[in-house]
């Protein structure tokens, strides 16, 4: 079975700081790594993707994450926030093989000061 | 432009009520599923379809049913016997090679 850990149900930054989102994983297969964004009654929005390739992961909008098997953690970074970033997000994993069932953390909500 | 549609965008439910959420895709993704999403629970996968005609449970179906009578639609009935139904459903469809397409949801309201 897989699962995933999101370590923190709201993260506050100042706009221009680094924002860190934690996310920890369990899986008995090679894994797929997800990162999506969630703005107000929206949909998904994949920021970034690991798949069994490079393990530092370049998104969109500036966010990266490194795969790390030892840890078994894929943790979001950006090197400096942005008002526009403040949105929840959601770290999910699914196997590389077969059905590949998307399995969500429980979302992480960050927030940006002025 | 490709992607998936979601309608309505809001609705409201009466006790003992059946509807029907719809979801479309101009994708021509195989696999479609229904996603609920509760604040502070994430995503939870109700039903999946990997193919038309043929549909799977997924973890929390009870008081869900859903047909594939055509590879773009994935309608999703919430039926009198979910009790707790208010939530935000979402829709998505994959690709072979693992990327998942959203829709822009539905929020239900039992009123």
């Amino acid at each position: 079975a897989q699962s995933v850990t999101q370590l923190g149900s709201h993260v506050s930054v100042s706009e221009g700081a680094l924002v860190l989102l934690r996310c920890n994983y369990s899986s008995s297969v090679p894994p797929y790594l997800f990162w999506y964004v969630q703005y107000p009654n929206q949909g998904l929005q994949l920021l970034l993707k690991y798949t069994s390739a490079a393990t530092l992961v370049k998104g969109i909008n500036g966010f990266e994450a490194e795969f790390k098997k030892s840890e078994t953690s894929f943790h979001l970074t950006k090197p400096s926030a942005h008002m526009s970033d403040a949105a929840e997000y959601f770290c999910a994993v699914s196997m590389n093989t077969g059905f590949q069932k998307l399995v969500f953390g429980t979302g992480t909500r960050l927030l940006v000061s002025p | 432009d490709g992607g998936i549609t979601q309608s309505p965008k809001y609705l409201f439910r009466k006790e003992g009520q059946n509807v029907t959420l719809s979801c479309e895709q101009n994708l021509n993704h195989d696999a479609m599923y229904w996603y609920r999403q509760d604040p502070g629970q994430g995503l939870r996968l109700i039903y999946y379809s990997q193919i038309v005609n043929d549909f799977q449970k997924g973890d929390i179906a009870e008081g869900y049913s859903v047909s594939r009578e055509k590879k773009e639609s994935f309608p999703l009935t919430v039926t009198s016997a979910q009790k707790n139904p208010t939530a935000f459903y979402l829709c998505a469809s994959k690709t072979a090679s693992g990327g998942y397409t959203f829709g822009s949801g539905t929020r239900l309201t039992v009123v």
